[in-house]
């Protein structure tokens, strides 16, 4: 199986400051078709996980851009330019591109 | 609108089984490959397992902990996908999702219910 590794699980934040989560894979994640499947999801408590970027980069609909995505093969980062409140919650990543699919642990934004 | 909405959640003894299902309506739910995650007590996500679409031969894929267990399965005349949970554990006790990646052609799990508990305890 596929290991996603976040960093940091734990992430305090000052709001209109940046933050930035890793994620690294156990192994690359470009499909034979040559995407890359790693979205980043995140889900407040008592909610279900929303997507947030798919494919590395692409910035799902509705998904305000002060969020984006970076990385290839094996190492991903999700970045904030600038935190707001509605950011807190729980952020994970997650491959798709080879069975059982996988997340990484989530990171703890908070405040 | 989109809505995935599950249902069948509850109170199980070890041992038992469960049946939850997931009513789609607002996409083409006969093209959409569905996926079940779930989300045990203040924990993280896990993959459970995901059905293909017909045309691609309902083919099935499980994770390891519940494989030979569970089976998830689908009804397109009623836009809905199952989970069948079989010998369950208390370590099957989470909270269930189903998912797809249909909005977005395959390309990130877009559309997600809002979950139903499923708890294993004696």
């Amino acid at each position: 199986d596929i290991v996603m590794t976040q960093t940091p699980l734990s992430s305090p934040v000052t709001l209109g400051q940046p933050a930035s989560i890793s994620c690294r894979s156990s192994q690359s994640l470009v499909h034979s078709n040559r995407n890359t499947y790693l979205s980043w999801l995140h889900q407040r408590p008592g909610q279900p996980p929303r997507l947030l970027i798919y494919k590395i980069s692409d910035r799902f609909s509705g998904v305000p851009d002060r969020f984006s995505g970076s990385g290839a093969g094996t190492d991903f980062t999700l970045k904030i330019s600038r935190v707001e409140a509605e950011d807190v919650g729980i952020y994970y990543c997650m491959q798709h591109t080879q069975f059982p699919f996988t997340f990484g642990q989530g990171t703890k934004l908070e405040i | 609108e989109v809505q995935l909405v599950e249902s069948g959640g509850g109170l199980v003894r070890p041992g038992g089984s469960l049946r939850l299902s997931c009513e789609v309506s607002g996409f083409t739910f006969s093209i959409a490959w569905m996926s079940w995650v779930r989300q045990a007590p203040g924990k993280g996500l896990e993959w459970v397992g995901r059905v293909r679409s017909k045309a691609d031969g309902e083919s099935t894929e499980y994770s390891a902990p519940v494989k030979g267990r569970f089976t998830v399965s689908r009804d397109d005349s009623k836009n809905t996908v199952y989970l069948q949970m079989n010998s369950l554990k208390s370590e099957d006790t989470a909270v269930y999702f189903c998912t797809t990646a249909a909005g977005l052609g395959g390309d990130g799990f877009d559309l997600w219910g809002q979950g139903t508990m499923v708890t294993v305890s004696s």
